[in-house]
């Protein structure tokens, strides 16, 4: 079984500071680590992902995460933010290829960014 | 189209109808996927196919959910005699079938009971 937690339900920011969304997961095998954003009344559009390889991915946007294996975490971080990043955030993790996965996620609890002016 | 299309995008039930989400997935997509959205909740999931076979439908909270992909292309999503907690957005997704591969969304539904 995975879980994914999301630490923080809400983050507001000011435009143009960084910022630093959380996610955790927990599973018993390999996993692949994916960020989706949810603008209002949208469908989730992937902003990055991990699969393998250098544990830092840069995805759209401006948007990066770091996978930290031993931490079990993967944050997404953005040094300068603008008002169009108001969105929420979907941290989801699924199985690798390696089993038999085929690629169904496990979502958190999503994090509401807003940006202020 | 270009994306993942859904309809409709909005549905108002009176408890105890029947309902039927249409989700019509990017062409040649393998994988089809279905989630339930409550309201402040990531989604959840409830059923995959590939093609036309259902493989996994462990998600679906009751036996009211039924869910259909006969030619391998448009899928739907059913319910029967549906319940208030049934209130919620129904996303459906598509990839190419790849573990690991993007999933692409449509706008999803929104279904609220009454």
């Amino acid at each position: 079984a995975q879980s994914v937690t999301q630490l923080d339900s809400q983050v507001p920011v000011f435009e143009e500071a960084p910022v630093e969304l959380r996610c955790n997961y927990s599973s018993s095998v390999s996993v692949y680590l994916f960020w989706y954003v949810q603008y209002p009344n949208q469908g989730l559009q992937l902003l990055l992902k991990y699969l393998s390889g250098s544990t830092l991915v840069k995805g759209i946007n401006g948007f990066e995460a770091e996978f930290n294996k031993s931490q079990t975490s993967f944050h997404l971080r953005k040094p300068s933010v603008h008002i169009s990043d108001t969105a929420e955030y979907f941290c989801a993790v699924s199985g690798d290829a390696g089993g038999t996965s085929y690629g169904k996620l496990t979502f958190g609890q999503g994090t509401i960014l807003t940006v202020h002016p | 189209g270009a994306g993942v299309s859904q309809s409709p995008r909005y549905k108002v039930a009176k408890r105890g109808q029947d309902v039927a989400l249409r989700c019509d997935p990017i062409s040649g997509h393998v994988s089809l996927f279905w989630y339930q959205q409550a309201l402040g909740q990531g989604p959840e999931f409830l059923t995959y196919f590939q093609n036309e076979a259902q493989l996994d439908k462990s998600g679906l909270p009751s036996d009211r959910f039924f869910a259909e992909r006969p030619e391998g292309s448009v899928s739907t999503l059913k319910i029967q005699r549906t319940q208030q907690e049934d209130s919620a957005v129904y996303l459906c997704a598509s990839s190419l079938g790849l573990a690991g591969g993007e999933q692409y969304f449509g706008p999803g539904t929104r279904l609220t009971v009454t």
